[in-house]
């Protein structure tokens, strides 16, 4: 079964430094991955996606990820974290080319502390 | 822009009620979505559809039914709400499954069952 695990529940960090929130996925295929960010009470916004176009993606809010066929990850980062960052991130594994559904890791919350 | 819409943002219900939850999405997309968010269990599928009248089964269906009569609207019906039911209901729609294609949510929908 295709599956995706984030590998903390939680991750705080002082702002103006680096976030990192970590994502490995299982797939016998080649996937297309996305990080989705939920702020309080509000729905899921899409973050960036990777399609295999390049394994380096730049999405919205200077977040980036890069994926790592060989390691199965595909880790956030931003190199300096800002207060409104904080929320929840959702990794994402679209499993097939041609699948419906989407499968999400169970979500980081992050924590920016001043 | 796209947009996804959800009746309701907060709802208390009584145990025993018929509910019914409602998503418009205006970006004529066949595919739609109702999740289920729950801390530490990240999003649960509980049925999606691909075209009119057309549904299918999530991972949790159990005590939830679906409807969709029109393209743009789904609706999420709680035949018998229970306590366990309480939850953030989350609706999202998408075109169907090419490799670059994101889901777009709703604002989501804070269930309580009292």
């Amino acid at each position: 079964a295709q599956s995706v695990t984030q590998l903390d529940s939680h991750v705080s960090v002082s702002e103006g430094t680096p976030v990192l929130l970590r994502c490995n996925y299982s797939s016998s295929y080649s996937p297309s991955l996305f990080w989705y960010v939920q702020h309080p009470n509000k729905g899921l916004q899409l973050l960036l996606k990777y399609t295999s176009a390049a394994t380096l993606v730049k999405g919205i809010n200077g977040f980036e990820a890069e994926f790592k066929k060989s390691e199965t990850s595909f880790h956030l980062t931003k190199p300096s974290a800002h207060m409104s960052d904080a929320a929840e991130y959702f990794c994402v594994v679209r499993p097939l080319p041609g699948a419906q559904k989407l499968v999400f890791g169970q979500g980081t919350r992050l924590t920016i502390n001043p | 822009d796209v947009k996804v819409t959800q009746s309701s943002r907060y709802l208390v219900k009584r145990t025993g009620e018929k509910v019914f939850l409602e998503c418009v999405q205006d970006m004529d997309h066949e595919n739609m979505f109702w999740y289920r968010q729950d801390p530490g269990l990240g999003l649960r599928l509980i049925y999606f559809s691909y075209d009119v009248k057309m549904k299918e089964k999530g991972d949790i269906p159990e005590g939830y039914s679906v409807s969709r009569e029109k393209k743009e609207r789904f609706s999420l019906i709680l035949e018998s709400a229970s306590t366990n039911q309480t939850s953030m209901y989350l609706c999202a729609s998408s075109t169907p499954g090419q490799a670059n294609t994101e889901a777009f949510f709703g604002q989501g929908t804070r269930l309580t069952v009292v």
